[in-house]
């Protein structure tokens, strides 16, 4: 698998339920961010969880980081129909002064109504 | 605070041609990255600057593409002459400084190229 790869690749819920993403890496790693993209939009930073901690909140997110499994989740609780877009992990490598993110394919979701 | 900005949104180019990008990041960030995705793949690194200096460039494709930083303020990509390849959506993307404590990288809307 690639750096930053999500699981599944497509995820179709409807309104009101959790939808859980996954996302693998392969080397170690300073940090690991989710964001969100829309259709032909930007990126959305949504959480960003150091290889320190195991597990973060924000709102109706909640990202958990297993470094032993080179892992991450994404959960979305209660979504909503404005939660349909692809959502990506992306991870920094620890060591050095390199901090460019490595990006995996995303996992398109959609909410339906 | 403002998001980080990007310039054009959009931009269809004669293959040949040149083509410049622009990024404002935002206000304060030291740190400005360029990303590009083609069709059907990931998201990839292109290069690093803190401030005006340019950090990493591992990711430039070839020297068709030059960055620029001047002043530490906003960047440009020119891209000269365009291929059909370098077709896709660029990212700009910035961060505060120190790197290794503030690595948070907000992204501009993009900016989608196309080479005919």
């Amino acid at each position: 698998s690639q750096q930053g790869e999500e699981d599944p690749q497509a995820l179709s819920i409807q309104e009101g339920e959790n939808a859980t993403m996954n996302c693998s890496y392969k080397t170690s790693i300073n940090n690991l961010q989710w964001y969100r993209q829309n259709s032909g939009r930007g990126l959305v930073h949504l959480i960003l969880i150091r290889s320190n901690e195991r597990e973060k909140h924000s709102g109706r997110l909640r990202v958990t980081l297993d470094t032993s499994k080179k892992s991450s989740s994404l959960l979305i609780t209660a979504s909503r129909a404005a939660d349909t877009a692809s959502y990506f992990c992306a991870t920094d490598e620890s060591g050095g002064s390199n901090y460019k993110l490595t990006f995996g394919k995303g996992t398109l979701l959609t909410v339906n109504p | 605070e403002a998001g980080v900005t990007q310039f054009p949104s959009h931009s269809v180019i004669e293959k040949g041609q040149t083509v410049t990008l622009r990024c404002d990041p935002i206000s304060g960030h030291d740190n400005l990255y360029w990303y590009r995705r083609v069709m059907g793949k990931e998201i990839k690194f292109l290069l690093h600057f803190v401030k005006e200096s340019k950090q990493d460039e591992s990711g430039m494709p070839n020297n068709r593409f030059l960055a620029e930083r001047t002043g530490g303020t906003y960047s440009t990509l020119k891209v000269q002459p365009a291929e059909l390849e370098d077709s896709g959506v660029y990212f700009c993307a910035s961060s505060r400084a120190p790197s290794y404590v503030y690595n948070e990288q907000f992204f501009g809307p993009g900016t989608r190229l196309t080479v005919l």
